[in-house]
């Protein structure tokens, strides 16, 4: 069983829905949770990244983490054609500010114009 | 520069050569890190580094593959006698403190 699920999609929705983009972990020593996007042949690029339980706001992003279910959601608001990506849910251990981190298969965004 | 690095972008080469993978991080970080990208799959670990030692090489798959640092800054990624099961996306990126910056990538594709 890999450490990190992600919902695998794809998803295709209309531009200015909401969308959910869901993680679960099985790991309890996962502590800092990031979430990437990844254009086509682009390296990931870091959205938002947490350490707590709870929600974490930026712009038409929400990051949402619950530690006691182990499961981490992104949440993009006034979806746009731009968004349209590959996202990836990333997590690591707290007591290291530098080690890996272990990522989701990633989950294939379409936003319909 | 302002960014992570990669060369080449791409590489084509036949089953059993050797190949090297360079990346050159963001000035002053002081981890690297190399993964590996699969067609529609996440990134899989391979190696870590601290300055110039690893103190994490447990994703590299076989001793094919072997990667160094020098000078606390480029770092080259060998692949020898490569398989067809080597073709991904081989990814660097560098930290500070809590934020991995990725570069681009070399696609490499053995025939």
């Amino acid at each position: 069983q890999k450490e990190v699920e992600q919902d695998p999609g794809p998803l295709s929705v209309p531009e200015g829905a909401i969308v959910s983009l869901n993680c679960t972990y099985s790991n309890s020593a996962f502590q800092y949770f990031m979430w990437y996007r990844q254009y086509s042949r682009k390296g990931p690029e870091l959205l938002m990244y947490t350490y707590s339980s709870g929600n974490k706001e930026d712009g038409r992003f929400t990051a949402q983490v619950d530690k006691s279910s182990k499961y981490i959601s992104l949440f993009i608001r006034d979806s746009q054609p731009s968004d349209s990506a590959t996202y990836l849910c990333a997590m690591r251990r707290i007591n290291t500010n530098a080690g890996k981190s272990t990522f989701g298969d990633g989950t294939t965004l379409t936003v319909k114009p | 520069g302002a960014g992570v690095s990669q060369s080449p972008s791409n590489k084509v080469t036949e089953k059993g050569k050797d190949v090297e993978l360079r990346c050159d991080p963001i000035s002053g970080h002081t981890a690297l890190y190399w993964y590996r990208q699969s067609l529609g799959q996440g990134l899989e670990f391979l190696i870590y580094f601290q300055g110039n030692s690893a103190p994490d090489k447990s994703g590299l798959p076989s001793d094919r593959f072997s990667a160094e640092r020098t000078g606390g800054s480029v770092s080259t990624l060998t692949i020898q006698r490569t398989q067809q099961e080597d073709s991904a996306v081989y990814l660097c990126a560098s930290d500070s403190r809590d934020t991995q910056y990725f570069g681009p990538g070399t696609r490499l594709t053995v025939l």
